[in-house]
């Protein structure tokens, strides 16, 4: 069937170092996915994407990984700030209506 | 250039009455996703709808749930004699285009049913 799970719920970091959040997906059929960031309160929010014809794509600070051989999805946060403190989802897309399907989540926290 | 607006933000219900949850998509968007949030989970696909059409929904409930995005006004997500396992956040997302990248999402509509 279809899914996106995520390896850890909980993911403390200080402040100033990085941090990877993972995400294993099951659907080989999928040829896109995204990294949402969900801060309280508030809708999911566009971190970065990457299609499956790629394995690495990087953006302002952050950077995602994509391993289609084991299924398998990063999202890697640089020099984390207390405003990178918010659960951060993994989705990808299945079908010609362009639904999202998500995983669980991660709550990163950044200690100061 | 608002973006994508929901409401109500918080909406309590007792057992057995109707929700209805509004969303205005984006100017120039004419594709709308909703989406379910349980309590310490992802988001679940509801629907999907063009302008006066759905395309997708398989997300949806069998019973008491339906949607629609009329010509004018907002996409209405409709919740009929409400059971206590609705309260979720409920998320619409609008797209210019209908393509997953280009979905941007609405802040939720809590709803609560006592």
């Amino acid at each position: 069937g279809e899914s996106v799970g995520l390896h850890l719920p909980t993911l403390s970091v200080q402040e100033g170092d990085n941090s990877i959040i993972n995400c294993a997906y099951s659907n080989s059929a999928s040829d896109y996915f995204i990294w949402y960031k969900q801060e309280s309160g508030k809708g999911p929010q566009f971190i970065i994407d990457i299609r499956s014809n790629m394995d690495k794509r990087q953006g302002q600070r952050v950077t995602v990984l994509l391993n289609k051989t084991v299924k398998h999805l990063s999202l890697q946060i640089a020099a984390t700030q207390p405003g990178d403190s918010a659960v951060y989802f993994c989705a990808e897309n299945i079908g010609r209506a362009q639904k999202l399907v998500f995983g669980q989540g991660t709550r990163l926290t950044i200690n100061p | 250039n608002a973006g994508v607006m929901q409401n109500p933000r918080h909406l309590v219900r007792r057992r057995g009455q109707e929700a209805r949850l509004r969303c205005s998509p984006m100017k120039g968007h004419s594709h709308v996703y909703w989406y379910r949030q349980l309590p310490e989970e992802g988001l679940k696909f509801m629907v999907y709808l063009q302008k006066e059409n759905i395309i997708d929904e398989s997300g949806m409930p069998k019973e008491r749930f339906s949607a629609e995005f009329p010509k004018e006004g907002p996409s209405i997500l409709r919740i009929q004699q409400v059971v206590r396992g609705d309260s979720a956040a409920y998320f619409c997302a609008s797209s210019p285009s209908g393509r997953a990248e280009t979905q941007y999402f609405g802040p939720g509509t809590r709803l609560l049913v006592l």
